[in-house]
């Protein structure tokens, strides 16, 4: 399958300083890919959808302002965790669906375990 | 009511059984399904896609999709321990081509040796 490779799999960091996570698609090109994220034993939230040349699109209750996206390219979109605190703690999730073969599948990066302390 | 329902679990089994994994969902427009595995701190690894009604197979997993009654199932046989993990459902409608899917909550496995 597709690959969707996602930097870095774990970061600490201190509360009040801001994070960026990178997606990239490998092998395929991805004018829209998906940020979630995941508290334990819980199933994905999508927080927002990152759209290649244009503005990303929030999920209701998501603050565009603290969880910066761009997209700036066809194979990257990168998540930025701004002014981070100790509740923006989580595993972070990147996906991009493969339309080459026209049937859409979604592959995931390897995900993000954020620390804030 | 959420669009998907799974069943959170957790469910354990001897090793060697037959594990069926199932979702029930809401709206008749979704036509794509899929299963990801979930290991523990990894991101999701898709196992199964299919698309309207019917079977797939593909070595020890079987996706089952049932229209008519809004259900899905995965079965996995000759269950292994590597087998344990988290079980997701997703899908989503055929309009939305690249577009985003709906999960289910996810069911934990524990398959014991």
């Amino acid at each position: 399958g597709a690959v969707v490779s996602q930097h870095p799999s774990w970061v600490i960091c201190k509360s009040g300083t801001s994070v960026k996570i990178e997606c990239r698609s490998l092998d395929f090109q991805a004018t829209t890919m998906f940020w979630y994220r995941q508290f334990p034993k819980q199933s994905l939230m999508l927080m927002a959808t990152s759209n290649e040349g244009s503005k990303a699109t929030y999920e209701q209750g998501v603050e565009k302002d603290k969880f910066l996206i761009n997209h700036a390219s066809l194979t990257l979109s990168t998540l930025t965790v701004t002014s981070a605190h100790p509740e923006d703690s989580s595993f972070y999730i990147c996906s991009a669906p493969d339309m080459r073969k026209g049937n859409t599948e979604a592959f995931f990066g390897q995900g993000t375990r954020l620390t804030v302390v | 009511q959420k669009e998907v329902e799974q069943d959170p679990g957790p469910l354990s089994v001897p090793e060697g059984a037959i594990v069926s994994l199932n979702c029930t969902y809401s709206n008749s427009a979704f036509q794509y399904f899929m299963w990801y595995r979930q290991y523990s701190r990894k991101g999701p690894e898709l196992l199964m896609y299919t698309y309207s009604s019917g079977n797939k197979e593909d070595g020890r997993f079987t996706a089952q999709v049932d229209k008519s009654s809004k259900y899905i199932s995965l079965f996995i046989r000759d269950s292994q321990p590597s087998d344990s993990a988290t079980y997701l459902c997703a899908m989503r409608p055929i309009y939305n081509q690249g577009g985003k899917l709906i999960f289910g909550q996810g069911t934990e496995l524990s398959v014991k040796p």
